[in-house]
């Protein structure tokens, strides 16, 4: 099957900086990407949908200027927290469809798991 | 608004042990309900999926059946290996709209 791939699997950083996470599509053209969140032992909390060369589109409560998501190609979408503080600290998991958005088969990368000092 | 409950897990069970991970949902249309799951260190994969009241989804020996009259999707199967070790999540999606999942059963199997 297709294969989506987030970078990196895990980080660890201080409290006020900015952590970039990779998501990428490695055999196919991703027309849309999107990002969930997951807090432990609760289910997977879309965050935004992003398409290649537009703005994200996000989710209620989600704060656009904290999380920053750039879908600059049809393989790579790029989500950073910025200024990044210990309540962020979280598991982030981005999926990618090559069918329309709501419609085509998700695949889901393998997570990266935030841990903010 | 939509919503999916799973069984509270973690499950742990014997190989060849029968398995059931219940999943009741709310929506407030007519929902495509799905199984995925997540083995150690990879992504989540679809599982299985059924699209309409009384379809039967099935694979790699799993089954769930979409019960409209009782809001379910329970998972089942018959004997699981310890490959089957993962966590499974429920969801469903209304139309266009994005998936609601649950929050997830870890399920261990011990040999």
């Amino acid at each position: 099957g297709a294969v989506v791939s987030q970078h990196p699997s895990r980080v660890i950083c201080k409290s006020g900086t900015s952590v970039k996470i990779e998501c990428r599509s490695l055999d196919f053209q991703a027309t849309t990407m999107f990002w969930y969140r997951q807090f432990p032992k609760q289910s997977l909390m879309l965050m935004a949908t992003s398409n290649e060369g537009s703005k994200a589109t996000y989710e209620q409560g989600v704060e656009k200027d904290k999380f920053l998501i750039n879908h600059a190609s049809l393989t790579l979408s790029t989500l950073t927290v910025t200024s990044a503080h210990p309540e962020d600290s979280s598991f982030y998991i981005c999926s990618a469809t090559r069918g329309t958005p709501n419609t085509g088969e998700l695949f889901f990368g393998e997570g990266s798991r935030l841990t903010v000092l | 608004g939509d919503s999916v409950t799973q069984m509270e897990g973690p499950v742990t069970l014997s190989e060849e042990a029968f398995l059931t991970i219940n999943c009741t949902y709310t929506a407030t249309g007519y929902p495509s309900l799905f199984w995925y799951v997540q083995y150690p260190g990879e992504g989540l994969q679809l599982l299985l999926k059924a699209t309409k009241a009384d379809d039967k989804g099935s694979n790699k020996g799993f089954e769930a059946t979409y019960r409209k009259e009782t809001t379910s999707f329970h998972l089942e199967k018959g004997s699981v290996q310890v490959s089957d070790s993962a966590v499974y999540f429920c969801a469903l999606r209304v139309g266009a709209q994005k998936l609601v999942f649950g929050q997830g059963t870890r399920l261990t199997i011990n040999p």
